[in-house]
């Protein structure tokens, strides 16, 4: 069965500052591996997705995320973080077909100046 | 634009009351979601549809039914709602016509509380 696990409940980065968001899944095949934000208040939004080819994936305001095989990772990446920013993140991982994605639990970020 | 409504934002409840949550799409979408999310627990599957009156149980579907009698439309229905259903329900779709990696649109959320 899929998995995935965001270790990091909640990271605070000041305005300006670099951003990593941590994402583990786990899946026996190649997976589809997605990443969302949720506004407060609001519904999610895709930012990426990755399913083949280039293992760096470039989203959305600005966001990246780096496909590691080897570790079974997808990292998201800003270089640049914005106040607007502010928001909930969740990592996702789908498997062929019209099976639901599993999201993991996600990651609260709050931007300070 | 792929537009998935809900046909509330907000919604206050009594116990024991049957509840209804509606979910539309304009896409022609034959796959249709309904999850709840809750601080700390992240997305959790109730009930998910590949297609019209079709309907597969998801991870947490106790307390909860679904009815899909057209293909834009899929209802949560909630027979008699207890405090513990208190959350905020979202709404997805999508279609494997999207491509290999097809993402799910989200509505903007029910938040459903129950007094």
């Amino acid at each position: 069965a899929q998995s995935v696990t965001q270790p990091d409940i909640h990271i605070t980065v000041s305005e300006g500052a670099s951003l990593e968001l941590r994402c583990n899944y786990s899946y026996g095949a190649t997976p589809y591996l997605f990443w969302y934000v949720q506004s407060p208040g609001q519904g999610l939004q895709l930012l990426l997705k990755y399913f083949s080819g280039d293992t760096l994936v470039q989203g959305i305001k600005g966001f990246e995320a780096e496909f590691k095989r080897s570790q079974s990772s997808f990292n998201l990446r800003k270089p640049s973080v914005h106040w607007s920013d502010a928001a909930e993140y969740f990592c996702a991982v789908g498997a062929s077909g019209n099976t639901p994605l599993v999201f993991g639990k996600g990651t609260r970020l709050s931007v300070i100046a | 634009d792929v537009k998935v409504t809900q046909s509330s934002r907000y919604l206050v409840k009594r116990t024991g009351e049957k509840v209804f949550l509606e979910c539309v799409q304009d896409m022609d979408h034959e796959n249709m979601f309904w999850y709840r999310q809750d601080p700390g627990l992240g997305l959790r599957l109730i009930y998910f549809s590949y297609d019209v009156k079709m309907k597969e149980k998801g991870d947490i579907p106790e307390g909860y039914s679904v009815s899909r009698e057209k293909k834009e439309r899929f209802s949560l229905i909630l027979e008699s709602a207890s405090t513990n259903q208190t959350s905020m329900y979202l709404c997805a779709s999508s279609s494997t016509r999207q491509g290999p990696a097809y993402e799910q649109y989200f509505g903007p959320g029910t938040r459903l509380t129950v007094t």
